[in-house]
């Protein structure tokens, strides 16, 4: 299974863009790259996935390296709503769909 | 579009009881999953149903079984309740099973087992 990497912790400026990074060395050519978050143990919220080119959708954009081993996502204006854990996941090919979701990256933004 | 509910909300068990958790989706999807999610972690798969009328084992599926009622409908059943299955439970549906599907999820329904 394609594991990703990304870091605990994560603060921004309310306004300012916030840029969360995701590592995935071992992803498959044919595998897809999600975000989803989660706000308060709510149910998680799906946000964006990609292949291989950058997408871009009312939430925010997706930018994944030429090599396909990272990827960014960027939320252009975060706001204090945008506070949760935000989950990187390589989606699991021929395997049902399912997810597989790591620690994720907590994200405060503050005022 | 109510999306994907769950039922019940909240729900406190002894050890040994049993009790199923009810999920229905309005939106026409075709699969439909079950995860748990425990203190500080991420969600585990604990089974998931490609389509009406499969149903398949996923990361964490001991204890646990599954119905696929209908194309709407899957429930989770827990028979002999252990402490050890004191999470809280998110049930999930996509228009697909492959690669290129996203997951809707519900709101969860937090079980306790004392």
């Amino acid at each position: 299974d394609a594991k990703t990497t990304q870091p605990p912790s994560m603060d921004c400026a309310e306004g300012r863009a916030a840029n969360l990074p995701c590592n995935h060395s071992t992803i498959s050519g044919n595998e897809y790259v999600y975000w989803y978050r989660q706000i308060h143990s709510q149910g998680p919220q799906y946000i964006i996935h990609g292949l291989k080119n950058n997408e871009t959708n009312e939430m925010a954009s997706l930018i994944i390296t030429e090599d396909r081993k990272s990827s960014t996502l960027i939320l252009p204006h975060a706001t204090l709503r945008d506070t949760a854990v935000y989950y990187c996941i390589v989606k699991i090919y021929n395997q049902g769909g399912k997810l597989i979701f790591g620690q994720g990256t907590e994200l405060s933004v503050k005022p | 579009n109510a999306g994907v509910t769950q039922t019940p909300k909240f729900q406190v068990l002894k050890t040994g009881q049993s009790m199923t958790l009810q999920c229905a989706q309005d939106m026409n999807h075709n699969s439909m999953y079950w995860y748990r999610q425990d203190p500080g972690m991420g969600l585990r798969l604990i089974y998931y149903s490609a389509s009406e009328g499969t149903t398949d084992k996923g990361e964490v599926p001991n204890g646990y079984n599954v119905s696929r009622l209908n194309k709407r409908e899957f429930s989770l059943r827990l028979e002999s309740a252990a402490p050890s299955q004191t999470s809280v439970y998110f049930c999930a549906s996509s228009d697909g099973a492959g690669e290129s599907y996203e997951q809707y999820f519900g709101p969860g329904t937090r079980l306790t087992v004392t």
